[in-house]
């Protein structure tokens, strides 16, 4: 296992259009985040996944932002109608119980033109 | 969560210790202080983290006060890999099958290590 893995690294798209990023998380993980990060600030948590039930959501996530992560493996982060104010970069994480460490992925970096 | 205090920015010259302080004036006494670091382009990387004792890894040291009020991150030998943005964050122990184990990241430290 090479570790978090996302996908795409970058995305570059028109405000309005929907964009969906994915998240790979180490295998024997189960528990998944999903942050936010903009220029100069650190990592801002907007999601949390035990298995495959997502059991708390920052209020940074909109209505415009879903996720999920069906059978407890891969995470789909989707964002609806896209705002020049969702460009960022987003980075998932895995974890397991007790182990006191978060590994993550390089990140998605979103732009919206 | 209780909030961390770290300087912005700090320098070191390539091949010598650094020590990057992190104050915690209000930490619980179940709160564990880690540490991370986020590499240019890269997500945050995992580097250290503890309780009330020092704490030894093969990256760096932890030093933690006596009244667990500050703590030191060290990098006993810097070199250029080592520059990044350095995050000292309190975190609570969950004992929950379920409990959220976020990280609530601050600003942190950018370290440029001087050739």
């Amino acid at each position: 296992d090479t570790g978090v893995s996302q996908n795409p690294r970058h995305k570059i798209t028109k405000r309005g259009q929907n964009v969906t990023f994915r998240c790979d998380p180490i295998s024997e993980h189960n528990r998944l985040y999903w942050y936010r990060q903009t220029l100069g600030q650190g990592p801002e948590f907007l999601t949390y996944f035990q298995n495959e039930a997502q059991l708390e959501k920052s209020r940074l996530l909109s209505d415009r932002f879903s996720a999920e992560r069906p059978k407890g493996s891969f995470s789909t982060l989707e964002i609806q109608r896209t705002e020049q104010g969702d460009s960022a970069m987003y980075l998932c994480a895995s974890s397991f119980r007790g182990s006191g460490e978060a590994f993550f992925g390089q990140g998605t970096r979103l732009t919206v033109v | 969560d209780a909030k961390t205090t770290q300087p912005n920015s700090m320098e070191s010259n390539e091949e010598e210790p650094v020590h990057l302080p992190c104050n915690h004036s209000t930490i619980s006494g179940t709160d564990y202080i880690h540490w991370y670091r986020q590499l240019p382009s890269q997500g945050p990387e995992y580097v250290i983290h503890g309780l009330t004792s020092n704490v030894n890894n093969r990256m760096a040291s932890l030093a933690i006060a006596e009244d667990r009020k500050s703590s030191t991150l060290i990098l006993h030998r810097a070199t250029l890999r080592d520059a990044a943005v350095y995050y000292c964050i309190l975190k609570i122990q969950v004992i929950s099958n379920f409990g959220n184990e976020k990280l609530t990241f601050g600003t942190g430290t950018r370290l440029t290590i001087i050739p």
